[in-house]
């Protein structure tokens, strides 16, 4: 059974520093690219970057570049969100999610990973 | 970059009646278009790809259509399980993506 689960929630300060994960089972974890998934409160969904873990070709949405790093290890099969300098706007649901059967599309997502950040 | 425009924000449907979704991409991304579901609390589901195929395990009261620009999800009969916001995505530059701003369809 293919299944992505994420890390549990996280409560920070702005400015902290944070990386979450995705744990890929039941599928060649390396052939599939991963991709993230921002949904604010009451918003809708805003796709932020992509992954391949067979080569770590990475890319991202022109709105999250530079405020983000994806990255994956593909040794435990296991893909990475993460930032370096939080503000109170990350605060938002954060969904992984892959195509597997339907390789152009997200047909398997993870649980989705609660962000807030407060001072 | 492509902006991908979903009409109408809201739509409330009574049960057993037929919705009616929009999509609109501003540019064509030929039959690159897919459709998701989302329930309160829950991760999106993906129902429809390729524009029009059913995802597996998608009831068939649902189906897609169009191509290049003006794209529809139609839910032939609504069930009140039904109720839940629908997104579009665009992927004809896989693996680059955009989501619509969805719909949230109601039971009226």
């Amino acid at each position: 059974e293919v299944q992505l689960v994420q890390s549990g929630a996280e409560v920070k300060k702005p400015g902290e520093s944070l990386k979450i994960s995705c744990k890929g089972s039941g599928y060649s974890f390396a052939k599939y690219w991963i991709g993230w998934v921002r949904q604010m409160p009451g918003k809708g969904l805003e796709w932020m970057g992509i992954i391949y873990p067979g080569d770590s070709d990475t890319r991202y949405s022109p709105s999250f570049q530079g405020q983000v790093t994806i990255s994956a290890d593909k040794s435990i099969s296991t893909a990475y969100l993460q930032w370096s300098s939080l503000k109170a706007s990350d605060t938002a649901v954060y969904y992984c999610a892959s195509g597997v059967i339907i390789t152009t599309s997200f047909d398997y997502w993870g649980q989705g990973t609660l962000v807030t950040v407060s001072s | 970059e492509i902006v991908m425009t979903q009409s109408p924000t809201t739509l409330s449907v009574s049960p057993g009646e037929r919705a009616t979704l929009s999509c609109r991409a501003s540019q064509s991304v030929n039959s690159n278009l897919a459709w998701y579901q989302q329930k309160p609390g829950q991760a999106p589901r993906l129902l429809i790809y390729g524009a029009s195929i059913r995802a597996t395990g998608i009831p068939a009261r649902f189906s897609g259509s169009g191509s290049g620009t003006e794209f529809t999800l139609t839910i032939s009969s609504l069930q009140s399980e039904d109720s839940a916001v629908y997104y579009c995505q665009r992927y004809n530059n896989w693996p680059l993506l955009t989501f619509g701003g969805g719909t949230k369809v109601e039971i009226k």
